[in-house]
């Protein structure tokens, strides 16, 4: 089946304790991104990749880091975390072409005290 | 810049009443356009998506969604809502400025079927 997994769905950590957010794609794509979605905002990208050691910052980049060592696998790193971090996270996959879809993961709730 | 508008935070609509939800965008050139929905608990599912063609487009679980290039708009549409249509609806727009392809997405519209 193809998916997206992310890990892990719930997490709670304190202010300043460096995490990862894993991120996997069975489906061969070259473009991965991550969003976090707060009310009222909707999506916003925080990070992208085009490829294997390909990677920019999306519109809201601040406090996050990433890597593509591999084409599945795509982490995001918050090396502080900070309360304004308080989101739900999104990873997402896109086979490389205009009229393509993104293919979301469940989702990650972080809660930053 | 291209955007996308979800002048709706929320939809209220009794079970086997037409739905709809609306969004209106601003791109330069052509748009390509997609509804996705997020059920409680649950990742973004796409729905349907406009690329060209027929301004009628139809997508999953009975959803439809209608182009209007002179209007900008690409509201989603449903004849007949359930119950387990109650979600959160997301219409994105495709941005391919700075050379790469992203989704730029509305604020989302709940909606809220009752029975």
């Amino acid at each position: 089946e193809a998916q997206v997994t992310q890990n892990p769905r719930y997490l709670i950590t304190v202010t300043g304790k460096k995490l990862t957010v894993t991120c996997s794609q069975n489906m061969n794509h070259e473009y991965m991104s991550w969003y976090r979605q707060d009310p009222g905002l909707g999506l916003r990208q925080i990070y992208y990749s085009m490829n294997v050691e390909v990677t920019d910052k999306g519109d809201v980049p601040e406090g996050y880091k990433v890597s593509r060592k591999e084409k599945r696998n795509f982490p995001l790193i918050l090396e502080s975390p900070s309360p304004n971090q308080t989101s739900l996270y999104f990873c997402a996959s896109t086979r490389t072409g205009e009229n393509t879809e993104a293919f979301f993961g469940q989702g990650t709730r972080l809660t930053v005290v | 810049a291209q955007s996308v508008a979800q002048p709706e935070d929320q939809v209220n609509v009794a079970e086997g009443n037409p739905l709809t939800v609306k969004c209106t965008y601003s791109v330069s050139g052509n748009p390509y356009l997609f509804w996705y929905v997020q059920y409680p608990n649950r990742g973004l599912q796409f729905l349907l998506k406009y690329i060209t063609g027929d301004n009628l487009v139809k997508g999953s679980y009975g959803f439809e969604a209608e182009f209007n290039k002179s209007q900008t708009s690409f509201h989603l549409k449903k004849p007949s809502a359930l119950v387990s249509d109650s979600a959160l609806y997301f219409c994105a727009v495709r941005d391919f400025s700075g050379g790469y392809n992203k989704l730029i997405f509305g604020a989302g519209t709940r909606l809220a079927v009752h029975p």
